[in-house]
């Protein structure tokens, strides 16, 4: 498998265009998870899905942010509008079953001018 | 609310010698597992090694070992014969057992290998 695969991975935008993360997960896993990573705030976990389904979005920033599942191997992460602050590094990973590994793609570098 | 730490932001060691990295979590869960990620800079997160908190034998992996205290809530991780590849930043992670499957992580510790 290749892996959990990212795309863009970098993306510049201007502030207030809508910008969408793309993730195609390991093939069989049930559970993926979007991430973001700043200097400020570390790594969070933003949202995560179970069978194409979102169980904990506590981590969402604001309604700006909107993730979806259509199927079990795409998932997108939407911020419309976006802004400055931003700007990070967002992770896509996925894990096969709750107890295992969590693998992760290479990251969208987000930049918001 | 668990938390992990991590109180080292930058290590620095020897090629071939020993380093071990710091890690204190809090948790009132008695099931939970915790993780050492790598973070070289191609920004890619690789799993170094994973400890189930109901094991009480130590983890170990080639050259990486941890140190995990249960009772002290400490999971250090131990890197053996550095190597210039193992220059990175290493965050360890916290996972509940039960139905929440996030991973939490601690601030991460920037290592650098010298030759």
């Amino acid at each position: 498998d290749a892996g959990v695969i990212q795309s863009p991975r970098h993306e510049v935008t201007e502030m207030g265009q809508e910008v969408t993360l793309r993730c195609k997960p390991i093939s069989g896993h049930d559970y993926l998870f979007w991430y973001r990573q700043t200097m400020m705030r570390g790594l969070e976990l933003l949202i995560y899905f179970n069978n194409n389904v979102p169980i904990d979005d506590s981590g969402m920033p604001e309604d700006r942010f909107s993730a979806k599942m259509p199927n079990a191997s795409f998932s997108t992460l939407k911020i419309q509008p976006s802004e400055p602050r931003d700007s990070a590094v967002y992770f896509c990973a996925s894990s096969e079953q709750p107890n295992t590994e969590a693998f992760f793609g290479q990251g969208t570098r987000l930049t918001v001018v | 609310a668990q938390t992990v730490t991590q109180s080292q932001p930058e290590m620095s060691v020897q090629e071939a010698e020993t380093v071990t990295l710091s890690c204190t979590y809090d948790t009132s869960e008695s099931d939970y597992y915790l993780f050492w990620y790598k973070q070289p800079p191609s920004r890619q997160m690789i799993l170094v090694i994973r400890q189930e908190a109901y094991k009480q034998q130590n983890a170990t992996e080639n050259r990486f070992s941890v140190n995990f205290q249960k009772a002290a809530k400490s999971f250090s991780l131990k890197i053996s014969d550095s190597q210039l590849g193992d220059a990175a930043m290493y965050f360890c992670a916290y996972r509940s057992g039960g139905a929440t499957n996030k991973l939490i992580f601690g601030t991460g510790t920037l290592l650098a290998v010298q030759p």
